[in-house]
């Protein structure tokens, strides 16, 4: 069955490291998504992507990068990670142009950094 | 004011009852309409879709839509205990395939 896997489930890291989590979807879709998930601001987008080599900000993309090499993944690094950015992180995506824009979630990753 | 504003809850009815969860949205060109279901610890599950005025049942669950009002809500009837969670109203915006989602509305449903 197609679906999206995101991996680590959870990390822990320390003030300042590098983290990449990766985002893989089977559903040949083209538009990709990356979203934190915190206690009172619900979920706020970061990067996101309408197909391979193309990536845009989102509302809270500073600290963060991504980039599109192939239809299937997106992964978000983070480039030096801060405390600021302990959250659930959501991979999401949808079918893209035609459609009618049904984002599918991943099942989150859970990063700590101290 | 909020793009996409929910009362935050939480919302609590008892077993049998008919919820009631609404969603404001404030861009009159917005095209697609989704309701999300979120468990605590899990990811959000899309439950619903609504791309015109009017209702759109499925199974328990209906969606309304009334782009005038600029208003969609969603009924759960018969609430059962395992409908407890957070319900998340999210709105294509006309800007590509993004998403704008509400802070959500917590529903309990008491035995």
């Amino acid at each position: 069955d197609a679906e999206i896997t995101q991996s680590p489930r959870h990390k822990i890291t320390e003030t300042g490291r590098q983290v990449t989590l990766a985002c893989h979807q089977t559903w040949n879709h083209n538009n990709m998504f990356w979203y934190r998930q915190d206690l009172g601001h619900g979920l706020r987008l970061i990067h996101y992507s309408y197909g391979v080599q193309d990536t845009n900000k989102g509302e809270v993309s500073d600290g963060y990068s991504v980039s599109r090499s192939n239809t299937e993944d997106l992964p978000l690094t983070l480039e030096s990670a801060a405390s600021s950015q302990t959250s659930v992180y959501f991979c999401a995506s949808s079918p893209g142009q035609g459609a009618r824009n049904e984002q599918f979630f991943g099942p989150g990753t859970r990063l700590t950094v101290l | 004011q909020k793009e996409v504003e929910q009362n935050s809850g939480p919302l609590s009815v008892p077993e049998g009852a008919i919820a009631s969860l609404n969603c404001t949205y404030s861009d009159r060109g917005s095209q697609s309409f989704f309701w999300y279901r979120q468990y605590s610890g899990k990811s959000p599950e899309l439950i619903m879709s609504i791309y015109s005025n009017g209702d759109k049942e499925d199974g328990r669950f209906t969606a309304q839509l009334n782009k005038a009002s600029q208003y969609v809500s969603l009924l759960i009837r018969d609430s059962q205990p395992s409908d407890s969670a957070t319900y998340l109203c999210a709105v294509n915006t006309r800007q590509g395939g993004k998403l704008i989602f509400g802070q959500g509305t917590e529903l309990s449903v008491k035995p």
